[in-house]
């Protein structure tokens, strides 16, 4: 099984400034690395999948790089409502894992 | 438009079973795999098992192997799953999601209390 660690555990930023999490794999995933965005009583919602590739409707503050064992997701300007838990997930082999996850608050 | 619409919450004793329903629409349903996952403890996401739409074809995570059974009706476009011998700490949020592969769309959730 792959194991994902995420870190830091939690991110306590203002508005306007960048918010970078990191997702390490225990082994190679190449880029089967997606990010997802869960608040507080919601589904989860996909942000970046590819490890850099991001869906229509996600806004352009949010990137992701990586490949292999190290991945990154940036939030380039935070804004209030990105107040959230972020998990990475590998689906390179089965069982798909996630990592713990970072909380981001914004003060 | 896709949507995944899951069945309400469940209160469930010790012992019991609870089938969760994921029904589906707005694209073709047998062209991607629907995955189920839950909230674990302490916040982190497990992933539990997956079903190939097309054919039916199933494959779960290692621990719930002997537990859980997810199925689907082609016609009615709906993924079920099956969690048997309910303890206490299967209390959570379970989610359905379609497999894109990463997970592109998301039920709901459903709340399942494992009380005696």
């Amino acid at each position: 099984e792959i194991v994902l660690t995420q870190s830091p555990g939690t991110l306590s930023l203002s508005p306007g400034e960048r918010a970078t999490l990191s997702c390490r794999a225990s082994q190679d995933v190449t880029t089967y690395l997606a990010w997802y965005q869960q608040k507080v009583g919601q589904a989860p919602r996909l942000l970046i999948y590819g490890a850099s590739a991001r869906p229509t409707a996600i806004p352009d503050r949010f990137s992701g790089s990586g490949s292999g064992t190290d991945f990154t997701l940036t939030i380039s300007r935070l804004e209030p409502e990105d107040s959230a838990m972020f998990y990475c997930q590998q689906y390179f082999s089965s069982p798909w894992t996630f990592g713990q996850g970072t909380n981001v608050e914004i003060k | 438009q896709v949507h995944l619409v899951q069945s309400g919450p469940e209160v469930k004793k010790p012992g019991a079973s609870v089938k969760i329903s994921c029904k589906t629409s707005g694209y073709t349903f047998t062209e991607f795999a629907i995955h189920w996952v839950r909230l674990a403890p302490g916040q982190r996401l497990e992933w539990m098992g997956w079903i190939n739409a097309d054919n039916g074809k199933t494959n779960y995570l290692q621990k719930f192997r002997d537990r859980v059974t997810i199925t689907r009706d082609t016609s009615a476009t709906t993924v079920y799953m099956e969690v048997s011998s309910l303890k206490s700490e299967d209390s959570t949020v379970y989610y359905c999601a379609r497999g894109r592969p990463a997970f592109d769309f998301w039920g709901q959730g459903t709340l399942v209390t494992v009380s005696s």
